[in-house]
C-alpha cells in the first residue's frame, strides 16, 4: 500500500472550535487532495495541492483552508467547525506526470461537529 | 473538467460478468479515463486506467469506443466481495494542477 497516513483517524468536536486534519504521505508524490465524504453521496473535492505552497480550491471549499509547507505533509484546517462539516474526509496523492492519474487513498478521517 | 454520468446502482448475482458503463461527452484529448472502487470505511482504490480501445489487467477490462463519448468497466465472474461503489474519472494534468473530480459512483449489490 501507498505510504499515506491521515491523523486523527476520529475526532469529535464542538461547533465553533478550530479542527486540523492532518495528511502524511513518505511517497514524494507531487499531488496530494482532501475530500469529503457524506452518506449516499460520492467524493467531493475540498482542496487539492499541486506542490509546496501550491494549493487550489476543489468544489467545496468554503469553510476550509489548507496549508503545505513541505512536499509529505497536507493539512486541512476548519477555522469554526460546523455540524454541516460533521463528514469522513479523505486525504488522496498521486504523482505527477499527464499519464500518471492513479490516485492512493487513506483510510479516512471521521469528523463529527457537535 | 469533463463531467462523467453513471447509473445509481445495479445489481447483479454471482459469478456473472457487470459491465458499468460511464459517459463522459465533454472528454478532452489529454484526458485518460480511469476507474475506482470503494468499500464502505474504506478510501478508493485504483482498478483500471485507459485512453482508447481496451485495457486489461488482472481485475477488470476497460472498453472505450473509438469517440471515447463513453467507456464500460467490465467485471468477469463478479463475487460477494465486489459489492462496492464504483467511479468512473477523467481528468489529465492541466496548468492549474492534477484535479481529481470523482461524480457520484454505481452503488453494485452482487448477491448470491
Amino acid at each position: 500500500d501507498a505510504g499515506i497516513t491521515q491523523s486523527p483517524r476520529h475526532k469529535v468536536t464542538e461547533t465553533g472550535t478550530p479542527v486540523t486534519l492532518r495528511c502524511h504521505q513518505t511517497e514524494n508524490h507531487r499531488y496530494m487532495y482532501w475530500y469529503r465524504q457524506d452518506p449516499g453521496h460520492g467524493l467531493r473535492l475540498i482542496h487539492y495541492s499541486y506542490g509546496v505552497k501550491d494549493t487550489d480550491k476543489g468544489e467545496v471549499s468554503d469553510g476550509y483552508s489548507v496549508s503545505r509547507s513541505k512536499t509529505e505533509d497536507f493539512l486541512l484546517t476548519l477555522e469554526s467547525a460546523t455540524s454541516s462539516q460533521t463528514s469522513v474526509y479523505f486525504c488522496a496523492i498521486s504523482g505527477s506526470g499527464l499519464r500518471d492519474t492513479e490516485a492512493f487513498f487513506g483510510q479516512g478521517t471521521r469528523l463529527t461537529v457537535v | 473538467l469533463a463531467k462523467t454520468t453513471q447509473p445509481i446502482s445495479m445489481d447483479s448475482y454471482e459469478g456473472q460478468e457487470v459491465n458499468i458503463t460511464c459517459s463522459h461527452n465533454n472528454i478532452a484529448t489529454n484526458d485518460y479515463i480511469t476507474w475506482y472502487q470503494q468499500f464502505p470505511s474504506q478510501g478508493p482504490r485504483f482498478i483500471i486506467q485507459g485512453y482508447k480501445t481496451k485495457v486489461t489487467n488482472e481485475v477488470a477490462s476497460l472498453f472505450i469506443p473509438a469517440d471515447r463519448k463513453s467507456s464500460t468497466l467490465s467485471l468477469p465472474r463478479v463475487s460477494l466481495s465486489d459489492t462496492a461503489v464504483y467511479y468512473c474519472l477523467v481528468g489529465d494534468d492541466n496548468n492549474a494542477g492534477n484535479m481529481l473530480t470523482f461524480g457520484g459512483g454505481t452503488r453494485l449489490m452482487v448477491k448470491p
